[in-house]
């Protein structure tokens, strides 16, 4: 069984459009986030939920906006999108929010923009 | 902030070579310390963590040492094989109300049989 699943593994849209990535996992854990990986592989934190609450918000420019509709879902949504999006987005989840826990990582989201 | 930097890649390696990929870090306070691993093709998967001082971390022969003194974290292994052949990532975990992985660039290895 996946642990952390998300949907599409692959999205081509173009620029100006609008759109979603789901993300769930069946772990049973309390807190969620969202990873952005650019071409260079460089992987930066965008968002993190626990319990259905944001709790780490970066300075991720406001087209985003991560959606929580209960502990085991985290949707990525994306407003009015531009190139600088194209990247691999993964979603993760941990069982709490103490600095030693484990994050158990998607298998993550192409977002190519033309 | 606090920061991770990783060995410039990619690296390239024979089969049962002697493996290190160095990772310092600066943070205040005393974080924990991970390494990540992604394969071709998927996403990162916990390969060992540390979270205090002097504590080693290891898993699958690899190996990894919290120094203090050195602000580091480096990735070691004896033998590799073909199948370690993947991108490393050192991680710090940051306590901002939440936790907050700070990843390293991360470093391309490859296993040449």
């Amino acid at each position: 069984d996946t642990a952390v699943s998300q949907t599409p593994k692959y999205l081509v849209t173009q620029m100006g459009n609008d759109k979603s990535i789901k993300c769930e996992q069946n772990l049973g854990h309390d807190t969620m986030y969202w990873y952005k990986q650019d071409s260079k592989k460089f992987l930066k934190i965008m968002f993190s939920y626990n319990n259905k609450e944001l709790i780490i918000n970066e300075t991720v420019p406001n087209r985003f906006s991560p959606k929580s509709p209960d502990k085991a879902h985290l949707n990525l949504h994306i407003n009015s999108l531009e190139l600088g999006d194209s990247a691999v987005y993964f979603c993760a989840s941990s069982v709490g929010t103490g600095s030693s826990y484990e994050q158990y990582f998607g298998p993550g989201t192409r977002l190519t923009v033309t | 902030g606090n920061s991770v930097t990783q060995m410039e890649g990619p690296v390239t390696l024979s089969e049962e070579a002697f493996l290190t990929i160095n990772c310092t870090y600066t943070a205040t306070g005393y974080p924990s310390l991970f390494w990540y691993v992604q394969y071709p093709g998927e996403g990162l998967q916990l390969l060992l963590k540390a979270t205090k001082a002097d504590d080693k971390g290891s898993n699958k022969g690899f190996e990894a040492t919290y120094r203090k003194e050195t602000t580091s974290f480096h990735l070691e292994k004896g033998s590799v094989q073909v199948s370690d052949s993947a991108v490393y990532f050192c991680a710090l975990s940051e306590i901002q109300g939440a936790q907050k992985l700070v990843f390293g660039q991360g470093t391309r290895l490859t296993i040449n049989p």
